[in-house]
């Protein structure tokens, strides 16, 4: 199974933009738009913040985004809030119709 | 309102055995495919298998292949995982998940810690 690698930590201050890469390879992140987003907040079960790359689920604020240029993923929030201080992992569907997490990203507000 | 509600985690010796259930409501089960997905303390989130609305498909992470087994009653629209061989490095919080491609619902997960 392939590993998509996260940075393990990113931060910023309200009302900034953070960026959080997900980077796999030409054969799986490269090459499949199945790439999904969680957020973790502390003590808390995993809530699906986009999919498909780029897609949102109903309720999740526009302030989230993902992209994908080549082998990385992205995920993208803007106006940052104290209330999405949280881990975040990137996921893959993969081409043996198993599922892959990148190791998460502790995002921490200022 | 779709709820997934995990239970059977516990205390358990290595080398033993458990098994998990996932109660679901709110949505039509049968429908769906299922996975069981783990974090161990401090860690990241880990995929350990998935089971098809059918369950014609099953798959597993290598780390548990041979010891887990997945399986599902849509009469009863529940989800299991039967653990078997418990090791140490499963010690987690074990989360069951609606979705194939993409985990739309989440439980909020049972603790199994294996310890002697």
């Amino acid at each position: 199974q392939s590993a998509l690698t996260q940075p393990p930590s990113v931060s910023g201050s309200p009302g900034q933009s953070v960026t959080i890469s997900c980077t796999g390879t030409s054969s799986d992140v490269g090459s499949y738009n199945r790439v999904s987003w969680y957020q973790q907040p502390p003590g808390t079960a995993p809530k699906l913040m986009i999919y498909e790359v780029s897609n949102r689920p109903s309720g999740v604020p526009d302030r989230f985004s993902g992209s994908k240029s080549g082998n990385t993923a992205s995920l993208t929030i803007s106006g940052l809030q104290a209330e999405d201080e949280a881990d975040y992992y990137c996921s893959l569907y993969t081409s043996s119709s198993t599922v892959v997490f990148g190791g998460g990203t502790k995002l921490t507000v200022l | 309102e779709v709820q997934l509600v995990e239970s059977g985690g516990g205390l358990v010796k290595p080398g033993g055995s458990l098994r998990l259930s996932c109660a679901a409501s709110g949505f039509t089960f049968s429908s769906y495919s299922m996975n069981w997905v783990r974090q161990a303390p401090g860690k990241g989130l880990e995929w350990v298998s998935s089971i098809s609305s059918s369950s014609s498909y099953i798959y597993y992470a290598d780390s548990v292949k041979g010891r887990f087994t997945i399986s599902r009653d849509n009469a009863k629209n529940s989800l299991y995982l039967q653990m078997n061989s418990l090791r140490a490095e499963d010690t987690a919080v074990y989360y069951c998940a609606r979705g194939r491609e993409l985990f739309d619902y989440w439980g909020q997960g049972t603790l199994v810690t294996v310890s002697s």
